[in-house]
């Protein structure tokens, strides 16, 4: 089992409120990243980063920010939640070593629907 | 553009079958590829690697192919279960400067009893 922590799982909102996604590692991983996949769709990737003070943008265009402060914790906000915000998100940690092999270990997800 | 490609429709299957999955990718030739399985409603888990020098991996009853001149690779879950019905992707590394997964659509599995 993953040392890989999402919060919350399930989260329901009104338009416009800001809202921030917790995610935390235990394994000491570098690299960290979040997806957006929606119920029966591929994953993309929206954002990721290389370690403290790193982040970048992933492949889909998304209006939510995240920061990376602590190796451990690599949080994802958005200032005002819409209803096309409504997906399941989710977290992901790896190795940053050479030789490594970029092997992703995910978190449960969040649930997220914004009404 | 480099791209994975998995089969979006599908594989239905009776218990006690072989499932056989593949996963294509172009314009790259990746050091090694991966295979995850998720399941409704959570994170993929990593299940298998196969490196490029490698031409197959098993582990219990899951086999991996990985063939680099035809640029494809197959899973096999052999003895197939109604617990092994989800959908299995496939990823690889497509953009060395980036060193992140690039992941296929996935294909799901149904293992009928």
């Amino acid at each position: 089992e993953a040392d890989i922590y999402q919060t919350p799982r399930y989260l329901v909102i009104g338009t416009g409120k800001k809202i921030t996604l917790e995610c935390s590692q235990t394994m000491g991983h570098d690299k960290m990243y979040w997806y957006q996949q929606d119920p029966g769709m591929e994953l993309h990737l929206i954002h990721y980063s290389y370690g403290v003070n790193s982040t970048e943008k992933g492949d889909l265009s998304s209006e939510s920010t995240v920061s990376r402060i602590r190796t451990e914790h690599f949080p994802l906000t958005l200032e005002s939640a819409r209803p096309s915000h409504t997906s399941q998100y989710l977290c992901a940690s790896s190795e940053l070593t050479p030789g490594s092999t970029d092997t992703q270990y995910f978190g449960p997800g969040t649930r997220l629907t914004v009404l | 553009s480099q791209k994975i490609e998995q089969n979006s429709e599908a594989l239905n299957i009776q218990e006690g079958k072989t499932a056989t999955l593949t996963c294509n990718y172009t314009n790259y030739s990746p050091a090694y590829l991966q295979w995850y399985r998720q399941d409704p409603g959570r994170g993929p888990v990593f299940l298998l690697l196969i490196r490029e020098n490698e031409k197959e991996k098993r582990k219990e009853r899951l086999k991996v192919t990985f063939d680099t001149t035809l640029k494809q690779s197959l899973f096999h879950i052999t003895a197939s279960q109604p617990a092994d019905s989800a959908t299995y992707l496939c990823a690889l590394v497509l953009d060395m400067g980036r060193r992140a997964l690039t992941f296929g659509s996935g294909t799901r599995l149904q293992v009928q009893p």
